[in-house]
């Protein structure tokens, strides 16, 4: 079946230091790939989606491409701010093989120091 | 505009009660989902509703869990006679119709934190 693996956290960082969350998957069709944050105190939302292989997506500084030699989404971020710290999930759509639902992965917390 | 709103927000019961969580989508959107997050665990589909489709209950542990979705807005997440393994956060989400050519994002409630004693 379909499932993602992200790195284990806690991730600590220092201010304006570069961060990668590693995120692979398995999926027996071509998934579109997402990360989701979720801030202290506050509900689940997308941060980034990519839909098929070579895309990039990006927001608020971040940015994941479609890796589909290496089965991968890192999220990456060059200079991060306390204002990051939160937790990250990164999930799988795979419409042709497991209709709407959304596997995540287990999420990476990240804490990051002023 | 008004978010996804769940009720309660937590929830401490005993084992062998029922518990029924409720949750109130963004208005106008058509498709809604269930999640569970245990502690130190990813989110788990438990099910979603399409409009007026045949829901997807594959994601159900368990057949003392079911939900409804009336009218095609409020849903109620029952669990019947429950356990301590079903301590966790239910998380219900909502989006825009979905279609197998895209992906509508998932506006996510805030949760209901279920403690079975």
């Amino acid at each position: 079946g379909n499932s993602v693996t992200q790195m284990e956290g806690p991730v600590t960082l220092s201010e304006e230091a570069f961060l990668t969350i590693n995120c692979t998957y398995t999926a027996t069709g071509y998934p579109s790939l997402f990360w989701y944050v979720q801030y202290p105190g506050e509900g689940l939302q997308l941060l980034l989606k990519a839909t098929k292989a070579d895309d990039k997506g990006s927001n608020k500084g971040f940015e994941a491409t479609y890796r589909k030699e290496t089965t991968s989404f890192h999220l990456e971020k060059g200079s991060v701010q306390v204002s990051d710290s939160a937790v990250y999930f990164c999930a799988l759509s795979d419409f042709n093989t497991g209709g709407f639902k959304t596997i995540f992965g287990a999420g990476t917390r990240l804490f990051v120091k002023a | 505009g008004a978010g996804v709103s769940q009720s309660p927000s937590n929830k401490v019961t005993e084992k062998g009660k029922d518990v029924e969580l409720r949750c109130d989508p963004i208005s106008g959107h058509t498709a809604l989902y269930w999640y569970r997050q245990s502690l130190g665990q990813g989110l788990e589909f438990l099910i979603y509703f399409q409009g007026n489709s045949a829901p997807d209950k594959s994601g159900l542990p368990s057949d003392r869990f079911s939900a409804e979705r009336t009218g095609g807005s409020v849903s109620t997440l029952t669990i019947q006679r429950t356990q301590q393994e079903d301590s966790a956060v239910y998380l219900c989400a909502s989006s825009l119709e979905s279609s197998l050519s895209s992906y509508n994002e998932q506006f996510f409630g805030p949760g209901t934190r279920l403690t079975v004693l």
